[in-house]
């Protein structure tokens, strides 16, 4: 079955360092991925969708890259800063066009001033 | 322009209660989307409405039952509560694509 793997373990980093997350999936092929942001107690917040045809997508200071032979997507934030802690969740369709995804567990980032 | 909301925010049930987390959306969004959130566990999908009239299970559907009252409302209600549905309750709906999911704030759901 199809399975997204990213991170359990908190990431931890000095501010304006930049935070690297990994998302991993597997029996899947899947023709785009995507990247949500939540914090504590809230929904999460669309970031960034990146394409099977796209290596890499930028937004401000986020940027994701998407290897599907690898079949890995890696999230970077550059000159992270402390409001940027948060768990991000990678995401990926399931087949046929219903909108239904599957999420990974999260990775949370904390970004120590 | 509120997007998608959630009432109530946090309730506590007796396990064998019954009650209904209502969620809306005024995004004109097709689509809407119930999921649940546990520790160790990310968003797992409960049910689905791919339009008005609709509805699909997902995942974990056993235990809840949902309405499609009309393209703005998706109801869910759990029809004799137990411990094991304690979490966190997300609506989600997606654009015309249905790519990208807005969500709601979330509901609380404690049961005793």
């Amino acid at each position: 079955s199809q399975k997204i793997e990213q991170n359990s373990e908190a990431l931890n980093i000095q501010e304006g360092k930049t935070a690297t997350l990994t998302c991993n999936y597997t029996n899947y092929s899947p023709a785009y991925l995507q990247w949500y942001r939540q914090d504590p107690g809230r929904g999460p917040v669309f970031l960034l969708l990146i394409r099977e045809n796209e290596k890499e997508k930028r937004k401000e200071r986020l940027k994701v890259t998407f290897d599907t032979t690898l079949k890995q997507s890696l999230f970077h934030i550059t000159a992270s800063q402390p409001a940027d802690s948060a768990t991000y969740l990678c995401a990926l369709p399931l087949s046929g066009n219903t909108g239904k995804l599957i999420f990974g567990q999260g990775t949370t980032l904390q970004v120590k001033p | 322009n509120a997007g998608v909301t959630q009432t109530p925010k946090f309730q506590v049930l007796k396990t064998g209660q019954s009650m209904t987390l209502q969620c809306a959306q005024d995004m004109n969004h097709n689509s809407m989307y119930w999921y649940r959130q546990d520790p160790g566990m990310g968003l797992r999908l409960i049910y689905y409405s791919a339009s008005e009239g609709t509805t699909d299970k997902g995942e974990v559907p056993n235990g809840y039952n949902v309405s499609r009252l009309n393209k703005r409302e998706f109801s869910l209600r759990l029809e004799s509560a137990a411990p094991s549905q304690t979490s966190v309750y997300f609506c989600a709906a997606t654009s015309g694509r249905r790519e990208t999911q807005y969500f709601g704030p979330g509901t609380r759901l404690l049961v005793l």
